[in-house]
C-alpha cells in the first residue's frame, strides 16, 4: 500500500537555526498538507498545495515559515530562524482530490 | 475558536466492552466528518468518515453517528480490543471549496484488558 513519506523523523534544533523537512506523497495525489501538531492539541493547518500552487497559507507564520512544491510532487517546508515555540510535529497529508487525507509518519521537531 | 472540540481528553474502557469517543462542532458549513488513530511517534490513520446526507456509517467494528442538529458525532468501537490503545481526533471540513481538516483535541482511549 502507498505511503506518504517524510524525513527526517527526529530532529533536533538550537533556537535560531534553520530547520528543513521534506514530504514525498502518495503517487498521484494532486493536494499536499502541512500541519503542525503541538502536544496534547489536534493537527493544524500550515499549507495547502494544489500541484504547484499554494492553496492555502493563511495559517503558516511567514516571517519564518516558507514551503515549496517546486514540481507538484515532493514538498520542502522550512523554518529560518527557529524558534523555542515550533517545537512540535509536522505532519504532510496528501489527497488525490476531495478523498481522505493520507498522512506521513511526521517529524518530530525540538527547539532547544 | 475551537470548532471542533473533544471534550474528553481520555478514556478508559474494559476489553470485550463498548467505547464511545464523542465530538462536538460549531461550524454548520462542515458537511464531512472524519476519524482518525494516532500511535505514539506515528502519523494519524484514518478510521472511519461519515457524510452530513448520512446519520450513520459503520465499518466492521465502528460505527460512527452523525446528530446534525445537535452539531455532534460518536465513534462507537465493539467490541474494544487492546490495539485500540491510541489517541483518536475527529475532524470536520467542507465538501466545496479548500478542503482543509479542522481537528479536535484528541481523546486518549486506553483499553484495560
Amino acid at each position: 500500500e502507498a505511503e506518504v513519506a517524510q524525513s527526517p523523523r527526529y530532529k533536533i534544533t538550537e533556537k535560531s537555526q534553520a530547520v528543513a523537512f521534506w514530504c514525498d506523497p502518495i503517487s498521484g495525489h494532486a493536494t499536499l498538507y502541512w500541519y503542525r501538531q503541538i502536544l496534547g492539541q489536534g493537527p493544524e493547518l500550515l499549507v495547502q498545495f494544489q500541484d504547484e500552487s499554494v492553496v492555502d497559507d493563511s495559517q503558516l507564520p511567514k516571517d519564518r515559515f516558507s514551503a515549496e512544491r517546486l514540481k507538484g510532487v515532493d514538498s520542502t517546508l522550512k523554518i529560518q530562524p527557529a524558534e523555542l515555540g515550533d517545537s512540535a510535529m509536522y505532519l504532510c497529508a496528501s489527497t488525490r482530490s476531495t478523498d481522505t487525507q493520507y498522512f506521513g509518519p511526521g517529524t518530530r521537531l525540538t527547539v532547544l | 475558536d475551537q470548532q471542533v472540540k473533544q471534550n474528553s481528553p481520555s478514556l478508559s474502557v474494559q476489553e470485550g466492552r463498548i467505547s464511545i469517543l464523542n465530538c462536538d462542532y460549531t461550524n454548520s458549513m462542515f458537511d464531512y466528518f472524519l476519524w482518525y488513530k494516532k500511535y505514539p511517534a506515528e502519523g494519524p490513520t484514518f478510521l472511519i468518515s461519515i457524510s452530513s446526507i448520512k446519520d450513520k456509517n459503520e465499518d466492521g467494528r465502528f460505527t460512527v453517528f452523525l446528530n446534525k442538529s445537535a452539531k455532534h458525532l460518536s465513534l462507537h468501537i465493539v467490541p474494544s480490543q487492546p490495539g485500540d490503545s491510541a489517541v483518536y481526533f475527529c475532524a470536520a471540513r467542507r465538501v466545496q471549496g479548500a478542503q482543509k481538516l479542522v481537528f479536535g483535541q484528541g481523546t486518549r482511549l486506553t483499553i484495560n484488558p
